[in-house]
Parts: C-alpha cells; structure tokens; sequence
C-alpha cells in the first residue's frame, strides 16, 4: 500500500518561500499512470487544489496560485516537492500530498498524506 | 468562494437518510467531467469515498451512494451512523483557463 509523507518548515516568515517534500513509501513514483499533487486546508475550511506533477514533468496549477508555485519531482528520492513563493498569513494551512490515480476512466485523488501545518508568521 | 457548491451543513437521526448535494457549472460538471467525493474525519486527512460520480472504492460501505445529472452531483448516506458524522467534500475539474481540479466547500454532516 502506497503511503505519503509531507515534510518542511512547520514555520515560514511572510514574504518568504514555503517548501515542503513529499516522500512516496511503498511503490515507485515513476510507475503506473499516477498524477503528485498537493492540496492545502486553512483552519476550519475548505480544500483548495494547489498544483499537480506527472513524473515527465508536465505540471498544472490553480490559477490563483500559479504566479507563486512550482512542484517538482525527484524521481531518484522517490519524492516530490512544493515551493510556494512571497507567503503571507492567508497561506497559512495544513497542506497536504497526494497520489493522483488516472484510471483511464476517471481521475481522481486515490491517497493522501496525512498533512503538516504549515504556519506563516514573524 | 469555492467553484462548486455544497451546503454548509447536513443533519439525520441515526438509521436515516441524507444527502448532499454539489452543484457546479458549464465550465466543470455540467460539461460532463466526473465527479467524486471525499470524507474527512476529525483530525484526519481526506478519504476516497466514490469516484467516478458513483463508484465506491473497496472497503466503502454501500450505504454510500452517488449521483450526478446535469450541472450538479449529490451523496446519499442511507442507515445513518454516528461513525459518519464528518466533512464532505465533492470534486470535479474545470476547463476554464488550462483547466484545473477544482473542490466544493465541504458539508459538515452532524449525526443526531
């Protein structure tokens, strides 16, 4: 079974770069038909979508976010990683990875991390 | 201001039926993109519950159910227990822009 660990700062000064990894236990990141992505949680809300990698590189991103994101994989590590750039409090959230399973059929989020509060302040 | 759209919040007395429904656009479901649905326990991290608008995962229990017609999906819980009590999430993808995957606001399901 598949299993996901996020990693980084648990604290980021505004106006600098969040960074955080991903590790993938238990299957090859470079194997089967799998979109890396990651997803972040305010306190007390919603789930927002962040951005997505395909271990060719091919990446998409929300368009509110997409000025100040980059993900990347190391397939060598069996990781992948977020930068998100010039943070402030709102960026503030637990974010979390995931393995993105593409059936053929249907897309879909099949596993996630269990998440890491990431915290933006001075 | 999430894309699609869920209520806030849902209720039922155990043994009950509920349902949440998720409505969105031209741009995403109503263009016929799939929709599936997550649960989130307290503390927890997000949880497959059906994919593929009506497809229940191994291990999920089929008082689960889901739908989607036009513009909108919805979940149904039917035999209510207070082990569901949790947040809901649906999920689609939007063809606006390149396109992205897009998430409801969630519905927080009290069990009574």
């Amino acid at each position: 079974q598949v299993q996901l660990q996020e990693s980084g700062p648990g604290l980021v000064n505004p106006s600098q770069t969040l960074s955080l990894t991903c590790t993938v236990s238990g299957g090859s990141i470079s194997s089967g038909n799998y979109y890396w992505s990651w997803i972040r949680q305010p306190a007390g809300k919603g789930l927002e979508y962040i951005g997505r990698i395909y271990t060719s590189g091919s990446t998409n991103y929300n368009p509110s976010l997409k000025s100040r994101v980059t993900i990347s994989v190391d397939t060598s590590k069996n990781q992948f990683s977020l930068k998100l750039s010039s943070v402030t409090a709102a960026d503030t959230a637990v974010y979390y990875c995931a393995r993105v399973c593409d059936s053929g059929d249907y897309v879909y989020f099949e596993h996630w991390g269990q998440g890491t509060l990431v915290t933006v302040s001075s | 201001q999430s894309v699609l759209t869920q209520p806030p919040s849902v209720s039922g007395a155990p043994g009950q039926r509920v349902t949440i429904s998720c409505t969105g656009s031209s741009s995403n479901i109503g263009a016929g993109f799939d929709v599936h649905w997550y649960q989130q326990l307290p503390g927890t991290a997000p949880k497959l519950l059906i994919f593929g608008n009506s497809n229940r995962p191994s291990g999920v229990p089929d008082r689960f159910s889901g739908s989607k017609s036009g513009t909108s999906a919805s979940l149904a819980i039917t035999g209510l227990q207070a082990e569901d009590e949790a947040d809901y999430y649906c999920q689609s993808y939007d063809s606006r822009l390149s396109g992205f995957w897009v998430f409801g606001g969630g519905t927080k399901l009290t069990v009574l």
